[in-house]
């Protein structure tokens, strides 16, 4: 049973640029939330999607978007990227979204901005 | 702002030294607290999951207590392989997601 997927595992982009990450849940969730991890810290909450739709948001700026499709997999769009946006992101999924839920992790996607 | 301590920040220990990682949270409405393990370059994986107060969770050499204000995971006779970085999250009744500390980074020498 495959875990949960993420797609590139690293990735190198200049200032100003643009970047799109992808994640496939865990086979049988179908909540996916993302979260960025600085080095030396531990996952901010990013946002979270649940039938096609943001269910909540962290304290990021309109700069990250997302986007959930019918078959559950997601994207986190990153535009106009900054040298604070260095990190690695990480794809979770769950059963549901609402309540306490286990989260199954991604390995992540290392971004780094030059 | 809900917010999750997590101490010591790293923590070397020689095998079969015991100690414990502490997790304090700072904003009642707990639902659920988690504790992850993640080693370097890959995704935290789940470990336990504690609801209330005086819970104990269990596994190999680790076991996880929860009190009304923070939750304790006990590493009993640790080995190298232990060596990894334990987070603990908490999940607030109206904050609809889960917090994360940074961290307790945990180094077992031989």
């Amino acid at each position: 049973d495959a875990g949960v997927t993420q797609s590139p595992t690293h990735l190198i982009k200049t200032r100003g640029q643009q970047v799109t990450l992808r994640c496939s849940p865990k086979s049988g969730h179908d909540t996916v939330s993302w979260y960025q991890q600085a080095l030396g810290q531990g996952p901010q909450f990013i946002f979270q999607y649940y039938e096609e739709e943001e269910r909540q948001r962290g304290n990021f700026p309109d700069r990250f978007s997302g986007h959930q499709f019918p078959n559950y997999s997601s994207e986190l769009n990153v535009n106009a990227l900054l040298l604070g946006d260095s990190a690695l992101y990480l794809c979770a999924s769950s059963i549901t979204w609402e309540g306490a839920n286990v989260l199954t992790f991604g390995a992540g996607s290392r971004l780094t901005v030059l | 702002e809900d917010q999750v301590t997590q101490s010591p920040e790293a923590l070397r220990l020689q095998e079969g030294e015991s100690s414990s990682l502490n997790c304090s949270y700072t904003v009642s409405g707990l639902r659920g607290l988690f504790w992850y393990r993640q080693d370097p370059g890959k995704g935290p994986e789940f470990l336990f999951t504690l609801y209330s107060a005086g819970e104990e969770k269990e596994k190999e050499r680790l076991k996880a207590t929860l009190t009304k204000k923070e939750s304790f995971l006990h590493i009993t006779a640790p080995k190298p392989e232990d060596s990894a970085t334990y987070l603990c999250a908490v999940f607030f009744i109206y904050a609809g997601k889960s917090t994360f500390g940074d961290g307790t980074t945990l180094t077992v020498k031989p």
